[in-house]
């Protein structure tokens, strides 16, 4: 059975840094996309990154670049999320997609809330 | 980016109505598109994907279709359960990007 379990979310100062964790169960990570998305509070869905399950070509998107960085780690089958220089505008929920059956953005987490505020 | 304008904003409809969606591409992006729901504290669910195909699982009222750059969702008989809000997502390339949804209410 497939299982995600997010964490990693919170409180935390502008200009402060998170790390959040996506740890996958019940498949491993193949060459398919992985992603994050986020959802500020009342607003729509902004994709924020993705990368292939073997850990290459890592992308962003423009209002996180420089900023956010993604990675894997397959010997615990689990994607990242390192976030640095957060700003109020990062607060949101966000979400990951491991992708175990190949479509994109197919299998949501359960999101985990992180809010940016003195 | 790819910019996806997706239209209406919101709507108003009652059980047994058929409800069109649209989403717009700036740019052609084959039919690497799909169509999310989302309820209320819940996280989005696949509806379709690849423009038009459905997602094992989804209701048979709810049909995709379009390639290039005009894209419908289309639900033939609304049901109470599917009052939400709806998303289009172009994955054809990098940096992905949603439609601005559309939020189907009771009328």
């Amino acid at each position: 059975e497939v299982q995600v379990l997010e964490s990693g979310g919170g409180l935390v100062q502008p200009g402060g840094s998170l790390r959040l964790s996506c740890a996958a169960s019940g498949f491993t990570f193949s060459s398919n996309a992985l992603s994050w998305v986020r959802q500020a509070p009342g607003k729509g869905l902004e994709w924020v990154s993705g990368i292939r399950g073997s850990g290459a070509s890592p992308y962003y998107a423009d209002s996180v670049k420089g900023r956010f960085t993604v990675s894997t780690d397959n010997s615990k089958n689990t994607l990242y999320l390192q976030m640095n220089s957060l700003r109020a505008e990062d607060t949101a929920v966000y979400y990951c997609d491991p992708n175990p059956y190949g479509y994109n953005l197919g299998y949501w987490g359960q999101g985990t809330l992180v809010t940016v505020s003195s | 980016a790819i910019q996806m304008t997706q239209s209406p904003s919101s709507l108003s409809a009652s059980v047994g109505d058929r409800v069109t969606i649209t989403c717009r591409a700036s740019q052609v992006i084959r039919n690497d598109l799909g169509w999310y729901q989302q309820k209320p504290g819940k996280a989005p669910k696949l509806l379709i994907y690849s423009a038009s195909s459905l997602q094992s699982g989804v209701p048979s009222r709810f049909s995709g279709s379009g390639s290039g750059t005009d894209f419908t969702l289309t639900i033939s008989s609304l049901q109470p359960e599917d009052f939400a809000t709806y998303y289009c997502l172009q994955d054809y390339n990098y940096p992905w990007t949603f439609g601005q949804g559309t939020k189907v209410g009771v009328k």
